[in-house]
């Protein structure tokens, strides 16, 4: 069974763009959680989606923004880019939106905002 | 705000040293402690724990949870070089939302 798949696993973004981040869950995962881990630091949660929906996200502002696809696969927008989006990328996946399941993470994607 | 804390923040050991690593929390409406090894890039899963008291085991590698103290510990004996990784401690909200602490990096010298 495939686990969860991040694209691209790099990417070299200059300041002021947009970057487009994507995750597939593990089949029938119906959650998919983005986390940004800058350099040397812990997992800031960003966004969680369930059922197509945005449940929940952290203290990011607005130009972080994302969606869940009906086949529950994710996109992660960054616009604007700043220098300081430069970070690891993560994306989770979990079975159940209310009980007690594990995340599991895909590889991410690291992005460089030069 | 949840919160989570993990100590030492890093710790280098020798193989063959036992280690415990320390997580403690501040949750509203707790559901479960997860704990997560990260070599390079994904954190691979290693234990949930949702009741205090009943150690979880794997190998080298054990957990308990303790609600009365909002704590939990990672303990690893007879620790070998793979074990070096920075080590993860989330906690799981009623609202299905996983916050991680800021990591213990264990460095395990041969």
């Amino acid at each position: 069974e495939a686990g969860v798949t991040q694209s691209p696993t790099h990417l070299i973004k200059t300041r002021g763009q947009q970057a487009t981040l994507r995750c597939s869950p593990i089949s029938g995962h119906t959650s998919v959680y983005w986390y940004q881990q800058a350099l040397g630091l812990g997992l800031q949660f960003l966004l969680w989606y369930d059922e197509g929906e945005e449940r929940n996200r952290g203290n990011f502002p607005p130009r972080f923004s994302g969606r869940q696809f009906p086949n529950y696969s994710s996109e992660l927008n960054v616009n604007a880019l700043e220098l300081e989006d430069s970070a690891l990328y993560l994306c989770a996946s979990s079975l159940f939106r209310w009980g007690n399941t594990e995340a599991f993470f895909g590889q991410g994607t690291r992005l460089t905002v030069v | 705000e949840d919160k989570v804390v993990q100590s030492p923040l890093s710790l280098v050991v020798h193989e063959g040293d036992t280690v415990t690593l320390n997580c403690s929390y501040e949750v509203t409406n707790f559901r479960s402690l997860l704990w997560y090894k990260q070599e390079k890039k994904a954190p691979t899963f290693l234990f949930m724990l949702t009741s205090s008291g009943i150690e979880k085991k794997s190998g080298r590698l054990s957990s308990i949870l303790d609600k009365k103290e909002l704590s939990s510990i990672l303990n690893i004996t007879a620790t070998q070089t793979g074990d070096s990784a920075i080590y993860l401690c989330a906690v799981n909200n009623a609202g299905n939302m996983l916050t991680f602490g800021g990591g213990t990096r264990l460095m395990v010298k041969p």
